[in-house]
């Protein structure tokens, strides 16, 4: 079962705002780990999308954008393009796990 | 640039062994840490294990210990999981990531390994 937990589903038309939510607990987002995002595209690896809560990587278009709050994040993609049609995964760490966790993922759907 | 170039396809029969490799280039080996992921049905991704290229040390998730070992080969830049006892819900596509040490993101990952399980 994940630890992380995003809703299964947004949608947006090009050029609209969508926003993307990912829940953890005391012990991963609210034990001050960063939230990490993921993006992958159909049939391709997960690519680094956001680092340390907020930070893009070199190469990231900046309508990408992260935040984090007590024990959730979310990803925001602004000016949503028919590119930004994939699954998208949050990432922390777990003390009780001592491990890696992921979200559940969502499929964000350009209409 | 850096690559993570992963081995092909594989199908095994339940209880079988399968090793898979991430071979690396464009990049220092030894400076970075490889981590192992897949998907999980329903629930995202997995998180299998790391092991730090420089050391051989490892860490291996809860739920696969005893059942995955990494490995590596720093005169090849390659490292290897090999996950045993395989049963059908390791079907699944498994993935090399690579991760600054002390970071905890994976800034770049290899091209995904379908590993299949079937009688």
């Amino acid at each position: 079962q994940s630890v992380l937990t995003q809703s299964p589903s947004v949608s947006g038309a090009p050029g609209q705002r969508v926003t993307i939510s990912c829940t953890g607990s005391s012990s991963n987002i609210g034990a001050a780990y960063d939230v990490h995002w993921y993006q992958q595209l159909p049939g391709t690896a997960p690519k680094l999308l956001i680092y340390g809560n907020t930070n893009r990587p070199s190469g990231v278009p900046d309508r990408f954008s992260g935040s984090k709050s007590g024990t959730s994040a979310s990803l925001a993609i602004s000016g949503l393009q028919a590119e930004d049609e994939a699954d998208y995964y949050c990432q922390s760490y777990d003390s009780s796990l001592s491990g890696y966790v992921f979200g559940t993922g969502t499929k964000v759907t350009v209409l | 640039q850096v690559q993570l170039v992963q081995s092909g396809a594989e199908v095994k029969k339940p209880g079988a062994s399968v090793k898979v490799s991430c071979k690396a280039s464009g990049y220092t080996f030894t400076d970075f840490y490889m981590h192992w992921v897949r998907p999980a049905p329903g629930q995202g991704l997995e998180w299998i294990g790391v092991i730090n290229p420089r050391t051989g040390a490892i860490n291996y998730a809860q739920k696969f210990q005893g059942r995955v070992t990494m490995t590596r080969d720093t005169s090849t830049s390659t490292v290897y999981m090999e996950l045993s006892s395989l049963r059908s819900e390791d079907t699944a596509m498994y993935y090399c990531a690579r991760a600054i040490p002390r970071q905890l993101w994976f800034d770049f990952w290899g091209q995904g390994t379908l590993v299949s399980v079937s009688s």
